[in-house]
C-alpha cells in the first residue's frame, strides 16, 4: 500500500533552516509528482510546490521562492522539504502528498504524510 | 494565480441534514480539474472528489461534486456523525495548485 513517512518535529529559531523529509513506499517514487503543502496552527491549506522525482525539476508557488528548496534521493525513494531564513510566520505542520502519475492526466493528492510540525522560537 | 473562494466559512447544521458548499475561482478552472478534501482535527487532508464530480475511492456516496468553469459545488445529502469537519477546493493540473480558505461544518 502507498505509504508517505516524514520526518519528526523540528524545534529552530528564528533566521535557522528546517530540512523535513518524505519517505515513500508502496508505488515508484520515481513515477509520480511529490508536492508539500503547509498549514499553520488554526489556518487553511497551503500548497508550496512539487518536485518530479526522476528529474529533480521543481515548482514552486510564488511565495515560497527563494526561501525553499525541494530535493531528493531516489535511492531511498525520499524527497526533502527546505525552508531557510525561519519566522515565527513558518510555524505550521507541513505535509508531504503524492502528485500526478509522469504523463498521465492530472490527479489531485489522493496520499499524505503524516505532518511534520515545525516550531520557530527563540 | 487563481484565487479559490469558499462560501460560507462556517455552516451551522445537524445531522440528517443536506450541506452544501461553495468554491468560487477567480479563473475558469481547466478541465474541471478542481478537487475537494475533508480535515479532521490531527488529520492530514482526505481527497473526497477529483474532476469536480468524481468521487475518489471508497468515497460514500452522499458526497457529490458538480460545477464547471469557475464555479463549483460540494454537496453532502444527508449529514452524518463524522462529517463535521472542515473542508477544502483545489485546483490542480496547473502550474499552480492553489486551495480555497475552507468551509467549516459544525453541529448545530
Amino acid at each position: 500500500q502507498v505509504q508517505l513517512v516524514q520526518s519528526g518535529a523540528e524545534v529552530k529559531e528564528p533566521g535557522a533552516s528546517v530540512k523535513v523529509s518524505c519517505k515513500a513506499s508502496g508505488y515508484t517514487f520515481t513515477g509520480h509528482y511529490m508536492h508539500w503543502v503547509r498549514q499553520a496552527p488554526g489556518q487553511g491549506l497551503e500548497w508550496m510546490g512539487w518536485i518530479k522525482p526522476n528529474t529533480g525539476d521543481t515548482n514552486l508557488a510564488q511565495n515560497f521562492q527563494g526561501r525553499v528548496t525541494m530535493t531528493r534521493d531516489t535511492s531511498i525513494s525520499t524527497g526533502y522539504m527546505e525552508l531557510t531564513r525561519l519566522t515565527s510566520d513558518d510555524l505550521a505542520v507541513y505535509y508531504c502528498a503524492r502528485g500526478s502519475a509522469l504523463g498521465e492526466s492530472p490527479t489531485p493528492h489522493e496520499y499524505w504524510g503524516q505532518g511534520t510540525l515545525v516550531t520557530v522560537s527563540s | 494565480e487563481n484565487v479559490l473562494t469558499q462560501s460560507p466559512g462556517t455552516l451551522s447544521l445537524s445531522p440528517g441534514d443536506r450541506a452544501t458548499l461553495s468554491c468560487r475561482a477567480s479563473q475558469s478552472v481547466s478541465n474541471s480539474y478542481l478537487a475537494w478534501y475533508q480535515q479532521k482535527p490531527g488529520q492530514a487532508p482526505r481527497l473526497l472528489i477529483h474532476r469536480a464530480s468524481s468521487r475518489a475511492t471508497g468515497i460514500p456516496d452522499r458526497f457529490s461534486g458538480s460545477g464547471s468553469g469557475t464555479d463549483f459545488t460540494l454537496t453532502i445529502s444527508r449529514l452524518e456523525p463524522e462529517d463535521f469537519a472542515v473542508y477544502y477546493c483545489q485546483q490542480y493540473g496547473s502550474s499552480s495548485w492553489p486551495f480555497g480558505q475552507g468551509t467549516r461544518v459544525e453541529i448545530k
